[in-house]
């Protein structure tokens, strides 16, 4: 399977609002709800934030949302944090991924 | 609480094998998926392969096929990634990250193992 294609790089103010894309095929990202997203630190392991397209787990923020429509999945970020800086990849039926967003706070 | 604990970094050479191991904690090891997902340098996730701790059963990326081995050993709640035929383009941070169903997500992640291949 081919990667996902997600922008290489979003920016942000504090207190905005961003959105990263995934885009993939009618086989994994249209075809299922099993799209996920993970946040990144540098030297860090993933985390995961979003699971099956909209569902935050336990513990993390509200400000994180989740959608698809079609092909495309998308995470939302309100509220722009210093904190959320960092490389946010999706996946997809848990073997494929995208190559990965930088998320710059301005 | 659930945890994922990685072996060491490791320094190997060319043509040689590693063999990373994950140990679990927190949960019951044989009710849930554990993947391996590698990162090289600079550049994004790599999924590798899975592994059903409750029957040792597995499936592998074709790209790693024939080169990497995925085990368990329930009786330490461990599961072991050996890769061999070691090449430079290899070096990388290796995860194991833990799946309640083979298609969905990873939750938690190890803290990742770093292996260089270097001559």
């Amino acid at each position: 399977q081919s990667a996902l294609t997600q922008p290489a790089s979003v920016s942000g103010s504090p207190g905005q609002s961003i959105t990263i894309s995934c885009t993939g095929t009618s086989s994994d990202v249209g075809g299922y709800n099993y799209v996920s997203w993970y946040q990144q630190h540098p030297g860090k392991a993933p985390k995961l934030m979003i699971y099956d397209v909209s569902n935050r787990p336990s513990g993390v923020s509200n400000r994180f949302s989740g959608s698809k429509s079609g092909n495309t999945a998308s995470l939302t970020i309100s509220g722009l944090q210093a904190e959320d800086e960092a490389d946010y990849y999706c996946s997809s039926l848990g073997r494929v991924f995208g190559g990965g967003t930088k998320l710059t706070v301005l | 609480q659930v945890q994922l604990v990685q072996s060491g970094a490791e320094v190997k050479k060319p043509g040689a094998s590693v063999k990373v191991s994950c140990k679990a904690s927190g949960y019951t090891f044989t009710s849930y998926y554990m993947h391996w997902v590698r990162q090289a340098p600079g550049q994004g996730l790599e999924w590798m392969g899975i592994i059903n701790p409750s029957g040792g059963s597995t499936s592998y990326a074709q790209k790693f096929q024939g080169r990497v081995t995925m085990t368990r050993d329930t009786s330490t709640s461990t599961v072991y990634m050996e890769l061999s035929s070691l090449r430079s383009e290899d070096t990388a941070v290796y995860y194991c990250a833990r799946a309640p169903t083979p298609d969905n997500w990873f939750d938690p992640w190890g803290q990742g193992t770093l292996v260089t291949v270097s001559s």
